[in-house]
């Protein structure tokens, strides 16, 4: 079954301590993204990659990190989180760069929160 | 700024009500796409329009791009409880970086039985 997983799906943690979300994808897609979920906010990209070891910055990509050293793999880095950073996360995935047709498979979600 | 506004914000209805939600522009998209959010889950893609004056329909879901490509239109016709959602509406950044998807605030949906 074609799909992308997140774990995991829900967290809890304190200030400061670093953490990892990881996200892997089953279709060989070359472009593979993050966003964060907020009430009033909507969907806003935190970082983006086009293909393995190419990655780039979203819109709110201050205290995350991200890497892509293989293409079905996309983990999310919080290394000293902040209760701001608290919100629900989504990894996507899609075939290639032309965002405007192709179709973005979002995984399930991970809810974060941080005390 | 490329921005994508989506009306109304909330919508509540009955099972068996006809409604419309909205996703406007003052910019011009190459296309748009309309996602479809529900509890507990990741947007999944419902359509994507790319002609100017486009009609899309899937079952009960009619989807219509204006005519100018600034604005797009989902119909849903005699509405059911499994409708409810949070439905987005995304289109390309079209300032010379198309790697980066614009998306709307999104309209939650709540068919009541």
């Amino acid at each position: 079954e074609a799909q992308v997983t997140q774990n995991p799906r829900y967290l809890i943690t304190v200030t400061g301590k670093k953490l990892t979300v990881t996200c892997s994808q089953n279709m060989n897609h070359e472009y593979m993204s993050w966003y964060r979920q907020d009430p009033g906010l909507g969907l806003r990209q935190i970082y983006y990659s086009m293909n393995v070891e190419v990655t780039d910055k979203g819109d709110v990509p201050e205290g995350y990190k991200v890497s892509r050293k293989e293409k079905r793999n996309f983990p999310l880095i919080l290394e000293s989180p902040s209760p701001n950073q608290t919100s629900l996360y989504f990894c996507a995935s899609s075939l290639g760069s032309g965002q405007g047709y192709n179709e973005q498979f979002f995984g399930p979600g991970t809810r974060l929160t941080v005390l | 700024t490329q921005l994508l506004e989506q009306s109304p914000q909330f919508l509540s209805i009955q099972e068996g009500e006809n409604l419309t939600v909205y996703c406007n522009s003052s910019s011009v998209f190459s296309s748009l796409q309309w996602y479809r959010q529900e509890p507990g889950e990741g947007p999944v893609l419902l359509v994507t329009v790319v002609t100017g004056g486009e009609v899309k329909k899937l079952k009960r879901l009619t989807f219509q791009f204006g005519d100018a490509r600034k604005d797009s239109s989902l119909h849903i016709t005699a509405a059911q409880p499994g409708d409810t959602g949070l439905y987005l509406c995304a289109g390309p950044n079209n300032a010379g970086n198309n790697r980066k998807l614009i998306w709307g605030l999104g309209t939650s949906l709540a068919v009541n039985p």
